[in-house]
């Protein structure tokens, strides 16, 4: 099984900060890495899918990158509505796999 | 637009069962794979099942393997999780997902519900 590690676990940041999310795969997963954001309460909400691939209404502020085992999801200016929990998943094999979770909260 | 309103939650005691539901519309119910994700309190995401959009391939995590059966009714626009033999372990909030799996992105889970909350305690 794949295992995927985020770091940081959380992170206190303030508006208008840039921020970078780290996700590893325990093995090479290509670039079928996905990142999901849930706020409090809600849901989690698919953002980005095939490593950089902002779904549809997600703003260009956020972004993805890497590739084989190392990904990162960067938000380049946080707004208020970004203080959430994010969450990447491997879709390279089954048992699909989560990292587990960075929390942004506000400083 | 596209709707999952689980149901079926509850408190249950240990090695009993229970069945969830997930009723979907805004979509092609049988055009797309489902899935079973949970959330135990204050924790992280956890894949539990897969479902093809014909049924033909089920796939489940080890911790509900030869436990947990997960089902759909087409014509009905439903998809199921059946959970027998819980544990303390098992709960959690049960989110179903829609597959949308592409070549480029393989599973993705495009869209959510709000969840159902299972609570397993004596």
């Amino acid at each position: 099984d794949i295992q995927m590690t985020q770091s940081p676990s959380s992170l206190s940041t303030s508006v208008g900060d840039r921020v970078t999310i780290t996700c590893r795969a325990s093995q090479s997963i290509s670039s079928y890495l996905n990142w999901y954001q849930q706020r409090p309460g809600k849901a989690p909400e698919l953002l980005i899918s095939a490593t950089s691939s902002l779904q549809s209404g997600v703003p260009s502020r956020f972004s993805g990158s890497g590739s084989g085992t190392d990904f990162t999801l960067t938000i380049s200016s946080l707004q208020p509505e970004d203080f959430a929990t994010y969450y990447c998943q491997q879709s390279y094999s089954m048992p699909y796999s989560f990292g587990q979770g960075t929390k942004l909260d506000i400083k | 637009q596209v709707q999952l309103v689980e149901s079926g939650g509850g408190v249950v005691q240990p090695g009993r069962s229970l069945r969830l539901s997930c009723a979907a519309s805004g979509f092609s119910f049988s055009g797309y794979a489902m899935n079973w994700v949970r959330q135990a309190p204050g924790k992280g995401l956890e894949w539990v099942a897969f479902i093809s959009h014909d049924e033909s391939n089920k796939q489940y995590a080890e911790s509900a393997k030869g436990r947990f059966t997960i089902s759909r009714d087409n014509s009905k626009y439903t998809l199921f999780l059946e959970m027998s033999s819980l544990r303390n372990e098992d709960t959690a909030v049960y989110y179903c997902a829609r597959d949308g799996w592409v070549e480029a992105t393989r599973t993705i889970f495009d869209s959510w519900g709000q969840g159902t909350l299972v609570t397993v305690s004596s």
